[in-house]
């Protein structure tokens, strides 16, 4: 079955980190370029972070740059998201996404950034 | 930035009717544009990319247009599984931006 399944979120104080992560499997991960975007519950999509297929390259929204780091390890079929200096407004549910028009998606793990 | 608005954010229609959703974008992005639909607790569905090209295993009740700064988004018979918030979004150029949503209620 063609599916990616994220890992890794959960209740983190405002300065803290976190890594999350993305499975993917059925189909060839290494070929793909992947995404992470968020959603704060009842709000609207942003998007977050996009990595190349071969991780030569890396592109993040402005909110997040300097922060967070994307990267992946194709032998594992594993997609990442490193979390740093967390804030209140960082709190959401992740996505990972596939591709640039974002064809597939997992469904989600919350990231609670709260004292 | 490429700003996505979309309009309207809001609408009631009835279960048979035809929907029509637009998106422009703040500045011309080809046909690099995207839809999606939202069911609340669930993660998106990827609808249309270039902006009229079907998804696999995507109905052809939905149906998408348009280029440069307009799209729309149809839906021709709108259907109880149906209901649900649509994204645009587009992947012209980074940062890679969405609209606000239009949420499809039931009249």
């Amino acid at each position: 079955e063609v599916q990616l399944v994220e890992s890794g979120g959960g209740l983190v104080q405002p300065g803290g980190s976190l890594r999350l992560a993305c499975a993917a499997s059925g189909f060839t991960f290494s070929t793909y370029w992947m995404n992470w975007v968020r959603q704060v519950p009842g709000k609207g999509l942003e998007w977050v972070a996009i990595i190349q297929n071969d991780g030569s390259n890396q592109w993040y929204a402005d909110s997040v740059r300097g922060r967070f780091t994307i990267s992946r390890e194709d032998s594992k079929n594993s997609l990442y998201l490193q979390m740093n200096s967390l804030r209140d407004e960082d709190t959401a549910v992740y996505y990972c996404a596939r591709r640039g028009f974002f064809d597939l998606w997992g469904r989600g793990t919350l990231v609670t950034v709260s004292s | 930035d490429i700003q996505m608005t979309q309009s309207p954010s809001s609408l009631s229609a009835s279960v048979g009717d035809r929907v029509t959703i637009t998106c422009r974008a703040s500045q011309g992005i080809s046909n690099d544009l995207a839809w999606f639909q939202q069911k609340p607790g669930k993660a998106p569905r990827a609808l249309i990319y270039a902006a009229s090209s079907l998804q696999s295993g995507v109905p052809s009740k939905f149906s998408g247009s348009g280029s440069g700064t307009e799209f729309t988004l149809t839906i021709s018979s709108l259907q109880p599984e149906d209901f649900a918030t649509y994204y645009c979004q587009q992947y012209k150029s980074y940062p890679i931006t969405f609209g606000g949503g239009t949420k499809v209620e039931i009249k």
